[in-house]
């Protein structure tokens, strides 16, 4: 069965430290692999976006990463800020596809 | 670029009404739309796929006489919630995928919360 799990479900962290989140995924033929960030009562907004050769993507204080032979990824962030409390949502697509397989996403809540 | 708006960004009906969605492409033209909704704490589920010239697609336990889906044009598709009822309260979110970059993302929407009263 294609999947995506993530871990954790939720996380707090004080303002200004780093933290990771990870995505394990089941979905095959994998053709990229995503992370979202979404805020509280917003649409999903790209971070990074992942192919099967690509073990590293930074985007700002983001940087993500992925072993696609034991289909994990993770998303770290760095100097955490208040703004980037949101659900972060990982997110694989089938290739030759444009259809998403998401993960259960990882809620995060940074502390002043 | 790739912005995809939806209109309205919040509504409140009561029971029996219907209401529309619209979703649109502000600076591409997508040949297909995807509608999800999403329960409080929970990730996105789609519904639908909608495409344009031809009927939509629905996931396995949408109702589609009860969300009408009609993409209009290539920057447009609307999701029309008929009857509307209390549990069909949600957060309703739309993506149009582009092929920028050679990598087929989808643009998401900036959703329509809908509460039924």
């Amino acid at each position: 069965k294609n999947q995506v799990e993530q871990s954790p479900q939720s996380l707090i962290i004080l303002e200004g430290k780093n933290c990771t989140l990870q995505c394990n995924y089941t979905v095959s033929p994998f053709s990229n692999l995503r992370w979202y960030k979404q805020d509280t009562g917003r649409g999903p907004v790209s971070l990074t976006i992942m192919t099967f050769s690509e073990n590293t993507k930074s985007n700002g204080r983001y940087t993500a990463t992925l072993d696609a032979d034991t289909k994990q990824s993770s998303l770290h962030i760095t100097a955490s800020q208040l703004s980037d409390s949101a659900s972060y949502i990982c997110v694989v697509t089938y290739s030759g596809t444009y259809k998403y397989i998401f993960g259960t996403g990882t809620r995060l809540k940074v502390l002043a | 670029g790739a912005v995809v708006s939806q209109h309205p960004s919040w509504v409140i009906c009561k029971s029996g009404t219907s209401v529309k969605i619209e979703c649109r492409s502000l600076d591409f033209q997508a040949t297909t739309m995807f509608w999800y909704r999403q329960f409080p704490k929970q990730s996105l589920m789609l519904m639908a796929t909608s495409n344009e010239g031809s009927k939509a697609t629905y996931e396995q336990g949408v109702e589609k006489d009860k969300f009408l889906i009609n993409h209009a044009s290539l920057t447009l598709s609307t999701l029309t919630v008929t009857s509307a009822h209390p549990e069909d309260s949600s957060f309703y979110i739309c993506s149009a995928p582009n092929d920028r970059g050679g990598r087929a993302t989808q643009y998401f929407g900036p959703g329509t919360r809908l509460l039924v009263l």
